[in-house]
């Protein structure tokens, strides 16, 4: 039972690069979202989907793209990195809307921006 | 402005012992506060979720209360064990505001 995979685990950018950050799930799982982690913050939520198809923005969502063709798959791609957007990236599933039920997360992708 | 506070923001004890760590939140309207576990380089995992209607809730050796009249939540954690170091964070509403966590570390 994998649970919520995030790949690549670390990844080092040049400003001005573009890079997908993937997310897959395996627990049939209609809500995913994205969260960046930046020391001294909370999590902020970048970008969420109910379902398939359907995308919304969070808090943070400029500079970000997402798109959810598939229920299992939620990719966050970075259009032109900036060093900004240096932080922990953590992709989450849970069941329905996501209200009222425990997220899952995955371990996060560590990412920088030179 | 919906926001979740929590105190301390680190804490060291003795293995052992016994913690209360501190949860304020603002956001309005209420629906449920949640407590995550985040291990150094891992996800969080939720611990233990607590609705309108609930004062205390347990998870093993964890026990959440909340005083929906002051908007604050505590989790209390007994007989600390060398795992329990962790950042433990404080949730409202789900997947929308996050407090910034409180760090434990658990020493021998």
């Amino acid at each position: 039972n994998a649970g919520v995979t995030q790949t690549p685990k670390f990844q080092v950018l040049k400003t001005g690069q573009s890079m997908t950050l993937q997310c897959a799930q395996d627990m049939n799982h209609e809500y995913m979202s994205w969260y960046r982690q930046d020391p001294g913050m909370g999590l902020r939520l970048i970008h969420y989907s109910v379902g398939a198809g359907i995308t919304d923005q969070g808090e943070v969502p400029n500079g970000y793209n997402v798109s959810r063709s598939t229920t299992e798959d939620f990719p966050l791609r970075l259009l032109s990195a900036a060093p900004s957007q240096t932080s922990v990236y953590f992709c989450a599933s849970s069941r329905g809307t996501g209200f009222g039920q425990p997220q899952h997360f995955g371990d996060g992708t560590r990412l920088s921006i030179l | 402005k919906n926001q979740v506070e929590q105190s301390p923001q680190s804490l060291i004890i003795l293995e052992g012992k016994n913690c209360t760590l501190q949860c304020n939140y603002t956001v309005s309207p209420f629906s449920n506060l949640r407590w995550y576990k985040q291990d150094t380089g891992r996800g969080p995992v939720s611990l233990t979720i607590m609705t309108f209607s609930e004062n205390t809730k347990s998870n093993g050796r964890y026990t959440a209360t909340l005083d929906a009249d002051t908007k604050q939540s505590s989790l209390h954690i007994t007989a600390s064990q060398l795992s329990d170091s962790a950042s433990y964070i404080c949730v409202g509403r789900d997947q929308f505001y996050f407090g910034t966590g409180t760090s434990l570390t658990v020493i021998p």
